[in-house]
C-alpha cells in the first residue's frame, strides 16, 4: 500500500475549524483516500473517503489536491469530542484487496 | 442497522494459556470481517480477514489463528499466549463501499 505522511500532533481551539493535512506523493490512480479517527480507549471510527473530488458528509469534509498527492480533512467547527487520533489511509481498489494500513496518525488536541 | 459485538471487554491471562476472542455482527449478511491488534501506543496491525465462512487470510505469521464458523461470527484464538500478545484487539466489518466499522474491542493483558 502507498504510504501517507501526517503530522504527529496538532492543536486547535474549540469551535474553530481544523484542517488536518496528509501527504501521499506516491498515490496511484486507483487509490482511494480514507480517513478514520480513534477516540481514547475505543476502536477506530470511519470518517470519510474519496477518490478525486472533494467530499462532504455530516462529520467532515475531504479536500483532495488536483494532483492527488495530498489531501486535507476539514472539521468545520471543532468540539471537545473531536479530540482523537486521525488516520489518513490509502486503499488500492484492486479486486479482493482488503487491507487498510493504519499508520501512527495525527493526535488532535482541542483547547477549550 | 448493523451492530458489531466483541467479548470479553477485558481479559488478563497468564503466559502459555489459551485464548479465544469472539466477534459477532448483526444486521448484515456475508460481511467481510477483520481482526486487528493495537499494541500500547502503537498503530493498528491487521491480523486476519475473512471474506466468507471458513475463508481466512492471515496477514502476520504468529501464534494466533482465526476461524469463521458462521456467517457473522469471527473468532481469534491462540493455543499458548506470549507476553507480546498483549494489546487491544479489534474486530471490524466492511461495507460494499469499503468503509470499515469497528467493534468495542478486547483489551488483553498477558502476565
Amino acid at each position: 500500500d502507498a504510504k501517507t505522511t501526517q503530522p504527529n500532533s496538532m492543536e486547535s481551539n474549540e469551535e474553530e475549524p481544523v484542517h488536518l493535512p496528509c501527504n501521499h506523493s506516491t498515490i496511484s490512480g486507483t487509490d482511494y483516500i480514507h480517513w478514520y479517527r480513534q477516540l481514547p480507549s475505543q476502536g477506530p471510527e470511519y470518517v470519510i473517503h474519496g477518490l478525486t473530488s472533494n467530499v462532504n458528509n455530516r462529520m467532515a469534509s475531504l479536500a483532495i489536491a488536483e494532483d492527488r498527492k495530498s489531501s486535507t480533512l476539514i472539521l468545520h467547527r471543532a468540539t471537545l469530542r473531536d479530540a482523537a487520533v486521525y488516520y489518513c489511509i490509502l486503499r488500492t481498489s484492486n479486486f479482493g484487496n482488503e487491507k487498510l494500513t493504519f499508520g501512527t496518525g495525527t493526535r488532535l488536541t482541542i483547547i477549550p | 442497522s448493523q451492530t458489531i459485538h466483541q467479548w470479553p471487554a477485558t481479559l488478563v491471562q497468564p503466559v502459555g494459556s489459551p485464548l479465544s476472542l469472539e466477534c459477532t455482527v448483526e444486521g448484515t449478511s456475508n460481511p467481510n470481517l477483520y481482526w486487528y491488534r493495537q499494541a500500547a501506543g502503537r498503530g493498528l496491525q491487521l491480523l486476519f480477514y475473512s471474506v466468507g465462512i471458513g475463508q481466512i487470510s492471515s496477514e502476520v505469521p504468529q501464534n494466533l489463528s482465526a476461524s469463521r464458523p458462521q456467517d457473522r461470527q469471527f473468532i481469534l484464538s491462540s493455543k499458548k499466549l506470549l507476553l507480546s500478545d498483549s494489546g487491544f484487539y479489534l474486530c471490524a466489518w466492511r461495507t460494499l463501499t469499503y468503509e470499515q466499522y469497528f467493534g468495542p474491542g478486547t483489551r488483553l493483558t498477558v502476565t
